[in-house]
């Protein structure tokens, strides 16, 4: 099973609401990543969990929160975005060390901020 | 520091062969992988080379050249539904740092 799900798919929110993007895999990844998405562009890494502790956090506005709940489960809360935050955000899985040469994607999560 | 190169967009016609290149300047990574994702998708996985060489799979193709500083992805009997972007991709030595991707090309197949 080579699969990462994450909920919802899309998603509308106003700049004041607070939502959260919701990310599972079952493959027995111990990192895990969030990377963000813009038209025509390659991801952008945003945080990366390593055995459940973030260990990379590329800068990003702490109007975005990552959370890693257990080995399985990775959360992104979200709280008074901005309209430029709209994009996909994508969760993803691999392998820890120099096994984790592949990431494993989900379908991604479309955030539209209005 | 990491960048990849690609072209930026590509076409070729249905049943063709064509070679998406990437060349690189890293100070070092584990191997180049390649993914794709199609409009309104997410990136699904390739192919990887660790080695120097190619790798084969179906119709994808995959080659490495360390002392080049280069590989490419071939897609061979090109069909519609591989009109997609493409992004190379290489895994840094350095700590955590995951994937750091290309730019990505889009391949455009017409009839």
């Amino acid at each position: 099973d080579t699969e990462v799900t994450q909920t919802p798919k899309h998603l509308v929110m106003g700049m004041t609401n607070k939502k959260s993007l919701k990310c599972e895999q079952h493959m027995g990844h111990r990192a895990m990543y969030w990377y963000k998405q813009k038209a025509k562009k390659p991801p952008e890494l945003m945080f990366v969990y390593s055995y459940e502790k973030l260990s990379i956090n590329e800068s990003v506005p702490s109007r975005f929160s990552p959370e890693c709940p257990n080995s399985s489960l990775l959360n992104l809360h979200l709280h008074a975005l901005q309209p430029e935050d709209s994009a996909l955000y994508l969760c993803a899985s691999s392998q820890t060390g120099g096994a984790g040469n592949t990431i494993y994607f989900g379908e991604g999560s479309w955030l539209t901020v209005v | 520091g990491q960048s990849l190169e690609q072209p930026s967009e590509v076409t070729a016609v249905e049943g063709a062969i064509v070679q998406i290149n990437c060349t690189y300047q890293t100070s070092g990574f584990y191997g180049l992988s390649w993914y794709q994702q199609h409009d309104g998708g997410a990136p699904t996985f390739l192919s990887y080379n660790a080695l120097d060489g190619l790798e084969e799979t179906g119709r994808f193709s995959s080659f490495l050249s360390r002392s080049d500083s280069y590989g490419y992805l071939l897609l061979q009997e090109l069909q519609m539904k591989d009109s997609a972007s493409y992004f190379c991709a290489v895994r840094p030595f350095s700590g955590n740092t995951p994937l750091v991707f290309g730019k990505g090309t889009r391949l455009s197949v017409i009839a």
